[in-house]
């Protein structure tokens, strides 16, 4: 089956570590995102890829890093420099061509210990 | 910057009720986008459009892209429990740029 799947599901953090948030793709798209989302909050950007070897900063990126090695994978580290790293993860890819459409892996609940 | 406001923010319904949810952008998109969110998982896409006045059905769900291209609608007829959850409207102007999300209507169906 095609889809986008993220590892793992849950993740706990201790204070000062980074840890790295799995996503692969099957779907064969060029582009990938991370989002964030907060209890009863919407989708922030964080980063995105729109091809391989190449991402650019979202909206939230202080305290993340990414890598684009490969098509299928973007991986995205949480740091010790982001301070309230607390929530809920989304991994996402898109179509391209005249109907692109973005489809969302099933998420990574990072908790801080 | 881009915005969507999507309304209402949430909803308590009864089972059997009809839902009509909606976004509305300060901007023009060539695309919208509809999606469903069940707690702890990632959004699930439900219809998309990509042109002016297009109306699209999936089920029980019917979404209409605006003829002025800055809004959309998402209706749900007969709505079930399984309904329940969180519908996020996303739009975008065209090819790779930012899908831009609502925040979210929150769907509650009382038994």
């Amino acid at each position: 089956d095609g889809g986008i799947t993220q590892s793992p599901k849950y993740l706990f953090r201790k204070e000062g570590q980074n840890v790295t948030l799995s996503c692969e793709q099957n779907l064969n798209h060029d582009a990938m995102y991370w989002y964030r989302q907060d209890p009863g909050q919407g989708l922030r950007l964080i980063y995105y890829s729109q091809i391989v070897n190449d991402f650019q900063k979202g909206d939230i990126a202080e305290g993340y890093s990414v890598s684009r090695e490969k098509k299928e994978s973007f991986p995205l580290t949480v740091t010790s420099a982001q301070k309230n790293p607390t929530a809920f993860y989304l991994c996402a890819s898109r179509s391209r061509g005249p109907q692109e459409t973005q489809y969302f892996g099933p998420g990574t609940r990072l908790l801080v210990l | 910057g881009q915005q969507l406001n999507q309304s209402p923010q949430s909803m308590f319904i009864q089972e059997g009720e009809d839902v009509s949810m909606n976004c509305t952008s300060s901007s023009i998109f060539n695309t919208w986008l509809w999606y469903k969110q069940d707690p702890g998982e990632g959004p699930v896409l439900l219809i998309a459009l990509y042109k002016a006045g297009e109306l699209t059905s999936n089920g029980r769900l019917t979404a209409q892209f605006g003829i002025t291209r800055k809004d959309s609608f998402l209706n749900i007829s007969a709505s079930i429990p399984s309904d329940v959850g969180i519908y996020f409207c996303a739009g975008q102007l065209s090819r790779d740029d930012k899908i831009i999300f609502g925040k979210g209507t929150r769907l509650h169906i009382l038994p």
